[in-house]
């Protein structure tokens, strides 16, 4: 596509329950990664994928939060037993190699835990 | 790993005046630092990166300069314009990952 998709754009949930988040990102890109944002905070790693296996799994929070990709395509981001402390912005971004550079960021999954 | 300071966290500025925002950052391989701008409530964009063999970079308004041997770098706003104001983050990366850091709150003052 033409930029990196994620959805859904908002997400309300009650704690204790599940949620996954998507992302799509630019076609070609090996690259994929998942950051987190909390309000009025900076973005924290949480998780890099090069094709569909995961590296550098190091910044997931706890065992409540996994991901896998397909291929060179679409990851999931799935968190289990929502707590309050999971609410913040989920960024996607995507880049052409494993460089650093070129990292192309979707608009992000807001998700708020009640 | 990386870890990434950033200051001031917060700048407000008159319009037309400039706009300093500093960046240190603490392992030595590190080769690549972009700096990305993000609007309320949008994705972050990037708008200018340096890499470490390069001690300073231009695009029109923006600029920025890196300082290896202090491993700090900067990111400079000249004639600030009101559609400055956003968040902006620096980053350091030696491989695929980004280590950003807090983020510097702009606000242009017409």
């Amino acid at each position: 596509g033409a930029g990196v998709s994620q959805s859904p754009s908002n997400k309300v949930t009650e704690k204790g329950k599940d949620v996954e988040l998507r992302c799509d990102p630019i076609s070609g890109h090996t690259a994929l990664y998942w950051y987190r944002q909390r309000l009025g905070q900076g973005l924290e790693f949480l998780i890099y994928f090069q094709g569909n296996s995961a590296p550098d799994k190091s910044g997931l929070p706890s065992d409540r939060f996994s991901a896998e990709r397909t291929g060179e395509s679409v990851s999931t981001l799935t968190i289990q037993r929502t707590q309050q402390e999971d609410s913040a912005v989920y960024l996607c971004a995507s880049s052409p190699g494993a460089t650093g550079d070129g990292y192309t960021f979707g608009s992000g999954t807001r998700l708020t835990v009640v | 790993g990386e870890n990434v300071e950033q200051h001031p966290s917060t700048l407000s500025v008159q319009e037309g005046d400039s706009a300093v925002i500093k960046c240190t950052y603490s392992d030595s391989a590190s080769n690549y630092f972009p700096w990305y701008k993000q609007e309320l409530g949008k994705r972050p964009q990037l708008i200018i990166d340096i890499r470490s063999n390069v001690g300073e970079k231009k695009d029109q308004r923006i600029a920025v300069t890196l300082n290896k041997t202090a491993k700090h770098f900067s990111l400079h706003i000249t004639e600030t314009q009101p559609e400055d104001s956003a968040v902006y983050f620096c980053a350091g990366s030696n491989d695929y990952k980004l280590s950003f850091g807090a983020g510097t709150t702009v606000t242009v003052r017409a």
